[in-house]
């Protein structure tokens, strides 16, 4: 089956620092891949929708310049908080689908950020 | 827009026990998926359902689509303590295009007291 991974999986950093979050589709070539952030107990929350070859494109509210999104391969998307701050600490998840408009999302196993 | 209701938000159950959680739209759907999420892990799909009035089962799990297409639920007969975790429906309409992206419900929690 398709398997997305993420890295790290946890990370921990002083508020100000920078922090970058890889997600892979490790054995499929996804063209739309997806950021979701999840509080403790709460729904997913779609961020951003990042497009291969493009710019990412991001949910009402969701700041583009806090939260940097490149998608340089098929395989690859990354998410950068900028400048984080403790109301950044949160788990970041990403998904992929096989195909466009695909019948399901495989999620990563996530990345749980504290920002101190 | 449309907004998927998922209720209830929490349901503590006996093993043993059934459990169904529920999901209600006040529009028509073109499409409904069904996610768990075990503590502190990832969602990981269960099933989509297009069809209305559709029924879909996977051994102890059934899954319904109303027949307009506005509620779902997901019945689990005699549960276990494996089937701890969060369900969320999540709905996505068809075509692609700018509306590309899955809204998730805000999830039931079950916890199952062995």
């Amino acid at each position: 089956g398709a398997v997305v991974s993420q890295h790290p999986s946890r990370v921990i950093c002083k508020s100000g620092t920078s922090v970058k979050i890889e997600c892979r589709s490790l054995d499929f070539q996804a063209t739309t891949m997806f950021w979701y952030r999840q509080f403790p107990k709460q729904s997913l929350m779609l961020m951003a929708t990042s497009n291969e070859g493009s710019k990412a494109t991001y949910e009402q509210g969701v700041e583009k310049d806090k939260f940097l999104i490149n998608h340089a391969s098929l395989t690859l998307s990354t998410l950068t908080v900028t400048s984080a701050h403790p109301e950044d600490s949160s788990f970041y998840i990403c998904s992929a689908e096989l195909t466009s408009g695909g019948d399901e999302q495989f999620f990563g196993p996530g990345t749980r950020l504290t920002v101190l | 827009g449309q907004q998927v209701m998922q209720i209830p938000q929490y349901q503590h159950v006996q093993e043993g026990e059934d459990f169904t959680t529920y999901c209600n739209s006040s529009t028509t759907l073109s499409n409904i998926q069904w996610y768990k999420q075990r503590p502190g892990g990832h969602p990981v799909f269960l099933i989509q359902l297009v069809k209305s009035g559709e029924v879909k089962k996977q051994k102890r799990l059934t899954f319904q689509f109303g027949e307009a297409k506005k509620n779902s639920s997901l019945h689990i007969t005699a549960t276990q303590t494996t089937d701890v975790g969060t369900y969320f429906c999540a709905y996505r309409p068809a075509g692609g295009g700018s509306n590309y992206k899955l809204t998730f419900g805000k999830g039931t929690l079950l916890t199952v007291n062995p």
